[in-house]
């Protein structure tokens, strides 16, 4: 049973750097797509964006100049950065796995709220 | 690109069945078989429930179906149970390796 776990900062000061890290266990990195999701207090969610396996990544036009996502295969791990953050990236950020990367997001972590705010 | 647009709420008695629209555009639902719905409980991760328009993942109850029809999705719930009262999302593939949500449905038993 593959189970993701993000982890990091839960308080990120305006115009800082969010950054966000996934372990992945029970299963491996490979051939599935590794996403980020969040989703603003009472709000929709939102696709931020995923990397592949290999490293190739894929970004929302609309966070692109400000987000990097990477990888680590040998923790199994991967990560998010979102620089420049304001009070409108407040929001529980999720990770999840896509295996075909058109949004079969079959496992989810439990999310993790972060709030921007001096 | 923009949210798929879904219907803020929808609502329905124990047994009956409800339906939830997710409309978009032939760039998006309508130009691809690559929607997926999404049952989020309060303060819980969203869950897989429908992919590739109407396939269901192991595990989720066949009460659960859904289809497409131009560029409008959709999701229904048929026999409905209290613990079918969440919020549901679908998504779309849009080209170029990129998804978009909709903005989300209340489900409501009543």
């Amino acid at each position: 049973q593959v189970q993701l776990q993000e982890s990091g900062p839960g308080l990120v000061k305006p115009s800082e750097t969010l950054s966000l890290t996934c372990t992945v266990s029970g299963g491996s990195l490979s051939h599935s797509y590794w996403t980020w999701i969040r989703q603003a207090p009472e709000k929709g969610l939102e696709w931020i964006g995923y990397i592949y396996y290999t490293g190739s990544t894929t970004y929302n036009s609309s966070l692109k100049s400000r987000v990097t996502i990477s990888v680590d295969t040998s923790k199994n791990q991967f990560s998010l950065k979102l620089t420049s953050v304001t009070v409108a990236d407040t929001a529980v950020y999720y990770c999840a796995r896509d295996r075909a990367a058109a949004g079969k997001l079959d496992y989810w972590g439990q999310g993790t709220l972060v709030t921007v705010s001096s | 690109q923009s949210a798929l647009t879904q219907p803020p709420s929808a609502s329905g008695s124990p047994g009956q069945s409800v339906t939830i629209s997710c409309t978009g555009t032939s760039s998006d639902v309508g130009g691809y078989n690559y929607v997926s719905w999404y049952q989020q409980h309060p303060d819980k991760a969203p869950k897989l429930m429908i992919y590739e328009v109407s396939k269901r993942p192991s595990g989720v109850p066949d009460r659960f179906s859904g289809s497409k029809s131009g560029n409008t999705a959709s999701l229904t719930v048929s026999g409905l149970q209290v613990e079918d009262e969440a919020d549901y999302y679908c998504s779309s593939y849009v080209g170029s390796n990129n998804v978009v949500f909709g903005g989300g449905t209340k489900l409501t038993v009543l």
